[in-house]
């Protein structure tokens, strides 16, 4: 079975200042790994993923990710954020068994971008 | 719009009562996913549906079960509510890329 863990639960950074949001996980098998953002009242959404190839993903709003198989991690990370970037963001990762069954999720960091 | 409607959007409930709440998709993908969402916990995955009929538990299945009698319908029935079942639950469909699309949550209040 999969897990993923998200140390930190609540990452404060001043405007257009750089931000890592961290991510491990563990899974007996290989694995296809996700970043979800969740707004303020709404649903979630996909950020990034990675599945194969390259091992740094991006998103087109600055973000991204990169697959560190030998450390586990998957961390997100962006160099100035804006405060529209406040939101619960999610990593999530999934186990490449037979096809895409189940996907687990992190507990969530909220991420609090002050002026 | 992933092609995803849940019912109730919102319900209320007392403890010990049925209920069941509908996931309808409009894109007949094969993977459809039931999870709830509490302050601290995340998402945590109830039940999955690999096709009809098919279905396996996730990570905190107890007290509830799902069925899956037609390709765009996932039903999750809480047989006997309890408190701890207050929560927002979010279905989910994978279009076979590996990514989520997620529906718009129906919130649970157990009294």
């Amino acid at each position: 079975a999969q897990s993923v863990t998200q140390l930190d639960s609540q990452v404060p950074v001043f405007e257009e200042a750089p931000v890592e949001l961290r991510c491990n996980y563990s899974s007996s098998v290989s694995v296809y790994l996700f970043w979800y953002v969740q707004y303020p009242n709404q649903g979630l959404q996909l950020l990034l993923k990675y599945l194969s190839g390259s091992t740094l993903v991006k998103s087109i709003n600055g973000f991204e990710a990169e697959f560190n198989k030998s450390q586990t991690s998957f961390h997100l990370r962006k160099p100035s954020v804006h405060i529209s970037d406040t939101a619960e963001y999610f990593c999530a990762v999934g186990a490449m068994k037979t096809s895409y069954d189940k996907v687990i999720f992190g507990p969530g960091t909220s991420l609090s971008v002050i002026p | 719009d992933a092609g995803i409607t849940q019912s109730p959007r919102h319900k209320v409930t007392e403890t010990g009562t049925p209920v069941t709440l509908r996931c309808h998709q409009t894109e007949n993908h094969r993977y459809m996913y039931w999870y709830r969402q509490d302050p601290g916990h995340g998402l945590r995955l109830i039940h999955y549906s690999y096709g009809v009929k098919d279905t396996d538990k996730g990570e905190v299945s107890d007290g509830y079960s799902v069925s899956r009698s037609k390709t765009e319908d996932f039903l999750l029935t809480l047989e006997s509510a309890t408190s701890s079942q207050t929560s927002v639950y979010f279905c989910a469909i994978n279009r076979n890329t590996g990514e989520l699309f997620f529906g718009e949550g129906s919130r649970l209040t157990v009294l």
